[in-house]
């Protein structure tokens, strides 16, 4: 496609159940990124992909986060066990070169998680 | 380490005033790339300008404009004659060349109001 799209929109979950973003890169990037922004503040990186193998993950936290780029399907952001602090929106962004900060990354729409 | 500073967290202006948004940034790196994004309040992400560090030529797109400033590290964004429209949080954001991957550092983003 010509837009990144992120499914849902708005996702509610309840402390301790998992939580499953989605992300359609555009159609002819190779790179795709994962932002936390918590309370429209700043973005905080946290996992990139080239193609389905993660490029750069210095930014995921090492437990309950775990994400997917998988051949002909959208790539995924999970959370096991979900906790309040992780309220948050979630943004996809992808881009075509593995110069990521160097090139244009194009954001999606986001994902609002909310944790209760 | 890269780091980005917008000092100012909320400006309010009076429809067609012009307004200037201050970055300031960090970097240890002479090669980097610094972006402007506006967040409108519907969420989503828009590309404004990127500027590679080798550049210091001011930018000026429409009622838009840009001033990149190696020697006070600023890289500060005016907005001629704003509108209603342009109330949007803006955020600033560098990407080193060092470690490779480029993964950019956002600010913490300025709320720019504008009255009619």
């Amino acid at each position: 496609g010509e837009e990144v799209a992120q499914t849902p929109k708005h996702l509610v979950r309840g402390e301790g159940q998992k939580a499953k973003l989605y992300c359609a890169p555009i159609k002819g990037h190779s790179y795709v990124f994962w932002y936390q922004q918590v309370l429209k503040n700043e973005f905080k990186f946290l996992i990139s992909f080239q193609n389905e193998n993660v490029f750069d993950e210095t930014g995921m936290p090492k437990e309950r986060f775990s994400a997917k780029c998988l051949p002909n399907s959208p790539c995924s952001l999970e959370i096991q066990a979900t906790k309040l602090e992780d309220s948050a929106v979630y943004f996809c962004a992808s881009s075509q070169s593995p110069l990521a900060g160097a090139n244009e990354q194009f954001f999606g729409p986001g994902t609002r998680l909310t944790v209760l | 380490a890269q780091k980005v500073t917008q000092a100012q967290t909320e400006i309010s202006v009076v429809e067609k005033e012009d307004v200037t948004l201050d970055c300031v940034y960090e970097t240890r790196d002479t090669t980097y790339y610094l972006f402007w994004y506006k967040q409108p309040p519907s969420g989503e992400l828009v590309f404004l300008i990127r500027r590679n560090s080798f550049d210091e030529q001011n930018e000026i797109s429409g009622r838009y404009s840009w001033n990149f400033q190696k020697s006070t590290s600023s890289f500060n964004f005016t907005i001629t004659a704003s509108q209603v429209v342009d109330s949007a949080v803006y955020f600033c954001a560098l990407s080193e060349a060092g470690g490779g991957s480029y993964i950019p550092t956002f600010g913490r983003g300025t709320s720019l109001i504008v009255h009619p």
